[in-house]
């Protein structure tokens, strides 16, 4: 069956800080995609990177890295230097035969 | 930009009374998706659609049920509402499988 895990519910961290959201997921297809969405207060899930399954290259897109590890199935999202603004549930989905199954969620607080 | 939107941002309604939650998108998408989304258990996929007049069960369908007659409209339709229905409600559609979704700003409803 497919899921995705994100053991930490919330994280609280203080400006400037880097901070790593973790994501496992689990499936039995080689072919899947991978998501990170953000949900600021404001309640709208924003689109932030999907990965394929055959592209392990870790990305960087200004404070945003993500680490993709199909070895241990994990898919984790980095903000180096956070910022208040940063501050949101973040969740990581696995696309598979077309259903977008999501984690549960990580709650972000950045305090200044 | 794909626009996806949700037609109330806040519903209040009566157990038992049948409820509607309607959802359009502007860009030809074939695939649309009703989430439920709760505190600690993340998004839950209740129905989906891959063309018009088609639909799918996810994984909380107990309940509710879909209509759509039309490719850019997606409905929810609560047939008799009860308490545990109180929730966010977050429609989205993608363009195929591995696409990105695009969210809605969010329905949250509450029965009483």
């Amino acid at each position: 069956a497919q899921k995705v895990t994100q053991a930490q519910t919330e994280i609280s961290v203080v400006e400037k800080e880097d901070v790593t959201l973790d994501c496992v997921y689990e499936t039995r297809d080689t072919t899947y995609y991978l998501f990170w969405y953000k949900q600021p207060p404001s309640g709208e899930l924003v689109f932030l990177i999907r990965r394929n399954s055959f592209d392990e290259q870790n990305e960087i897109s200004g404070r945003y890295s993500w680490n993709f590890q199909k070895s241990t199935s994990s898919f984790n999202f980095t903000i180096t230097a956070s910022q208040v603004v940063d501050s949101a549930v973040y969740f990581c989905a696995l696309n598979q035969g077309g259903k977008l199954i999501f984690g549960q969620g990580t709650e972000l607080s950045v305090k200044p | 930009d794909v626009k996806v939107t949700q037609s109330s941002r806040y519903l209040v309604k009566r157990t038992g009374e049948k409820v509607f939650l309607e959802c359009v998108q502007d860009m030809d998408h074939e695939n649309m998706f009703w989430y439920r989304q709760d505190p600690g258990l993340g998004l839950r996929l209740i129905y989906f659609s891959y063309d018009v007049k088609m639909k799918e069960k996810g994984d909380i369908p107990e309940g509710y049920s879909v209509s759509r007659e039309k490719k850019e409209r997606f409905s929810l339709i609560l047939e008799s509402a009860s308490t545990n229905q109180t929730s966010m409600y977050l429609c989205a559609s993608s363009s195929g499988q591995g696409g990105s979704y695009t969210f809605g700003s969010g329905t949250r409803l509450t029965v009483v």
